[in-house]
């Protein structure tokens, strides 16, 4: 099992929907959490981070954190197409020695 | 306010020559991580140095060597180079314990022909 799973996707979803992205992970210890959006030939940037359970609201942007089902996902409202990217969840466990887990990451396009 | 820095940003290198990606951070950051991203993938680390003067090995290390040369650098280096490492190359850093997000540099893209 690896420890950060997201759906690979890709996903698609029309331009003013809601986009859903998804992630577990595996380490019970973890304490924070990111989403991380990359656009093609970029760096990853961070666009949300989460730390306690429940949702986190920033604009547009939802994260939503379960710790008990070890579950994170983020909600993209109106959903445009400059939000198609490659959206990488992010686990860091400071108990680990490597810290900082990325997922595969989930291709979005948004269709105009 | 520069971040993280990686050079060089674009490189070609022939079958068996060498080479270093160069990485450093003024944020006083802890661990620093390397990454390799091939087309339609996500992030797949290389090798990470949790503080400086340790390095351990991630998902992929064969090829690479890393040193953590001082808090502030972290430098990879392809001793034989092989077409399957082309690839690009993100260099991040993170402050430990206090659950931060990782900086990014600006990536290497390299191309070995």
């Amino acid at each position: 099992q690896k420890e950060v799973e997201q759906n690979s996707g890709p996903l698609s979803v029309p331009e003013g929907a809601i986009a859903s992205l998804n992630c577990t992970y595996s380490d019970r210890v973890s304490q924070s959490f990111f989403w991380y959006r990359q656009y093609s030939g970029k760096s990853p940037e961070l666009i949300m981070s989460i730390y306690s359970n429940g949702d986190k609201e920033d604009g547009r942007f939802t994260a939503q954190l379960n710790k008990a089902s070890q579950y994170v996902s983020l909600l993209i409202r109106d959903s445009q197409p400059s939000d198609s990217a490659t959206y990488l969840c992010a686990v860091n466990s400071p108990g680990s020695a490597r810290q900082l887990t990325f997922g595969s990451g989930t291709q979005l396009t948004v269709l105009p | 306010n520069a971040g993280v820095t990686q050079t060089p940003k674009f490189q070609v290198l022939k079958t068996g020559q060498s080479m270093t990606l160069q990485c450093a951070q003024d944020m006083n950051h802890n661990s620093m991580y390397w990454y390799r991203q091939d087309p339609g993938m996500g992030l797949r680390l290389i090798y990470y140095s949790a503080s400086e003067g340790t390095t351990d090995k991630g998902e992929v290390p064969n090829g690479y060597n890393v040193s953590r040369l001082n808090k502030r650098e972290f430098s990879l280096r392809l001793e034989s180079a092989a077409p399957s490492q082309t690839s690009v190359y993100f260099c991040a850093s993170i402050m430990t314990a206090l659950n931060t997000e990782a900086f990014f540099g600006q990536g290497t893209r390299l191309t070995v022909v």
